[in-house]
């Protein structure tokens, strides 16, 4: 069964930064693209960030631009957020999500599986 | 591109017929999706593609429209369906959220 893993939330300092992993199992890792997606503490969702089944795009949220960045290993089935000068708004669980479709479909169906997140806080 | 979701929150009995309005800024064809999100769980995917009906979500879910304007229907509310529902725009990146409709219990 398909299983997605968050690990490395935590407590950090404004301007600090974080590392955030996804361990995926369950199915080909290599041949989906992959989200993050956030919830800050009552409030709605937001996507995050994407990266295509082979890593060759990416994307981001304005709001993260230029500080995060996603990554994956899909010889480890492992997805990434690296969290750079974090703020206080970065503050929220982080989800990893698994699209619907091959990546090479080049298709958009929604995201079938989320990890149960990871809490990150940004506080002094 | 932008999405709003209306009402932002209601309040209905078992057995009620819902209906949830998503409006997107500018045209998306049929690019959107529609999540139910429980307190401390993960998001669930129960609509894509506007209308299709993702495996295993039961058939009082339904979705439609195109272009602008989108509607989540749950035919006759069940016990479990009590929960926050967010629409998701597919058509371009940054992809976008609703900001959510809680249907709670009347």
């Amino acid at each position: 069964q398909v299983q997605l893993v968050e690990s490395g939330g935590g407590v950090v300092q404004p301007g600090g930064s974080l590392r955030l992993s996804c361990a995926a199992s369950g199915f080909t890792f290599s041949s989906y693209g992959m989200h993050w997606v956030r919830q800050a503490p009552g409030k709605g969702l937001e996507w995050v960030a994407f990266i295509r089944y082979d890593g060759s795009n990416k994307y981001y949220a304005d709001s993260v631009k230029g500080r995060f960045t996603i990554s994956r290993d899909n010889s480890k089935n492992t997805l990434y957020l690296q969290m750079n000068s974090l703020r206080a708004e970065d503050t929220a669980v982080y989800y990893c999500a698994k699209d619907q479709v091959l990546g090479w479909l080049q298709l958009q169906e929604g995201f079938d599986y989320w990890g149960q997140g990871t809490l990150v806080t940004v506080s002094s | 591109i932008q999405l709003t979701q209306s009402p932002s929150f209601l309040s209905a009995s078992v057995g009620d017929r819902v209906t949830i309005t998503c409006r997107a800024s500018q045209g998306i064809s049929s690019y959107l999706a529609w999540y139910q999100q429980k307190p401390g769980k993960a998001p669930k995917l129960l609509i894509y593609a506007a209308s299709t009906l993702q495996s295993g979500v039961p058939s009082r879910f339904s979705g439609s429209g195109s272009g602008t304007e989108f509607t989540l229907t749950i035919s006759s509310l069940q016990p479990e369906d009590f929960a926050t529902y967010y629409c998701q725009q597919l058509n371009s990146y940054p992809f976008t959220f609703g900001p959510g409709t809680k249907v709670d219990i009347k």
